[in-house]
C-alpha cells in the first residue's frame, strides 16, 4: 500500500523535552516537507529537502532539526528550543520541483 | 517570491446551492497553482492543480477552478455542494520552471454546509 505514513497520530511533549516526529514514504519521491498547522494561517514551511543527505530550512526552522538519512525517512525533531510547539504536523512528499504534494495524516503535538 | 490570499476565512453555503472559493496571487515569475481540501485532523488532499494550457480545470469530487492571468487569481467553484464538502479548503503556488521545492499556501477557507 503506497504512502505516506505520520507517526504518532497523537504526542505529548513535558517541559524541556525534545520530540520526533517519524514521516516515511514508499513513494520513491525525491523530495519530502514538514509544515506546520495553526488555527487562521494555514500552513508553514520549518525544513524541506530534495535530496538524501540534504536539507534546507524553511520559513520557520527555529527551534526544530531534521534529518535525511534515507531516501523513504525524514524526522522531525522539535526540540525545547521551541517555545510554542502546540501545533499540527504535517510531512508532505513531490517527485521534484513542480510537481503536486501529496501529504501525510498529521501529527499532533501537544505541551502537558 | 510568491504568496496567496484566500478572501473569505469561513464560508457558509446551504446543500446543493453553489460555492466559490476566492484565490489571489502575486508573484514576479510564471506560476503553478493547487487547491486542496482538508478534513478534521487529516492532511491535505488535492483537488486540482494547474501548471499550463487550459484556464478551466476540473477536479475531484466536482470541483474546478479557473485561472485568470491578468487578475492573478484562481477561483474555485462547486455548482452544487454536498455535506461531505465541509471542510477546510487551501490554495498554494509555487514558482514554474524553477529548481525551488517550495509552495506558499493561503490561509484557508472553512467551507460550512446546512442541510
Amino acid at each position: 500500500d503506497g504512502g505516506i505514513t505520520q507517526s504518532p497520530k497523537y504526542l505529548f511533549r513535558k517541559e524541556g523535552q525534545n520530540v520526533t516526529l517519524s514521516c516515511e514514504q514508499n513513494l520513491n519521491h525525491d523530495a519530502m516537507y514538514w509544515y506546520r498547522q495553526d488555527p487562521g494561517q494555514g500552513l508553514r514551511l520549518i525544513y524541506y529537502s530534495q535530496i538524501v543527505n540534504d536539507f534546507q530550512k524553511g520559513d520557520i526552522a527555529e527551534g526544530y532539526s531534521v534529518s535525511r538519512e534515507k531516501k523513504e525517512s525524514f524526522p522531525l525533531t522539535v526540540t525545547s528550543a521551541q517555545k510554542n510547539p502546540t501545533a499540527f504536523y504535517l510531512c508532505a512528499t513531490s517527485g521534484r520541483a513542480g510537481e503536486t504534494q501529496y501529504f501525510g495524516p498529521g501529527t499532533r503535538l501537544l505541551v502537558l | 517570491a510568491q504568496s496567496v490570499t484566500q478572501l473569505d476565512s469561513q464560508v457558509p453555503v446551504f446543500e446543493e446551492a453553489p460555492v466559490e472559493l476566492r484565490c489571489n496571487y502575486s508573484s514576479s515569475v510564471s506560476v503553478y497553482l493547487f487547491w486542496y481540501v482538508q478534513y478534521p485532523n487529516q492532511g491535505l488532499q488535492l483537488l486540482l492543480k494547474y501548471l499550463s494550457g487550459s484556464t478551466l480545470v476540473k477536479g475531484i469530487n466536482g470541483f474546478e477552478a479557473e485561472f485568470n492571468k491578468s487578475q492573478t487569481s484562481f477561483h474555485l467553484r462547486k455548482p452544487s455542494v454536498h455535506i461531505s464538502d465541509t471542510a477546510e479548503y487551501f490554495c498554494a503556488v509555487g514558482p514554474l520552471r524553477s529548481n525551488d521545492y517550495k509552495l506558499s499556501f493561503g490561509a484557508g477557507t472553512t467551507v460550512t454546509v446546512r442541510a
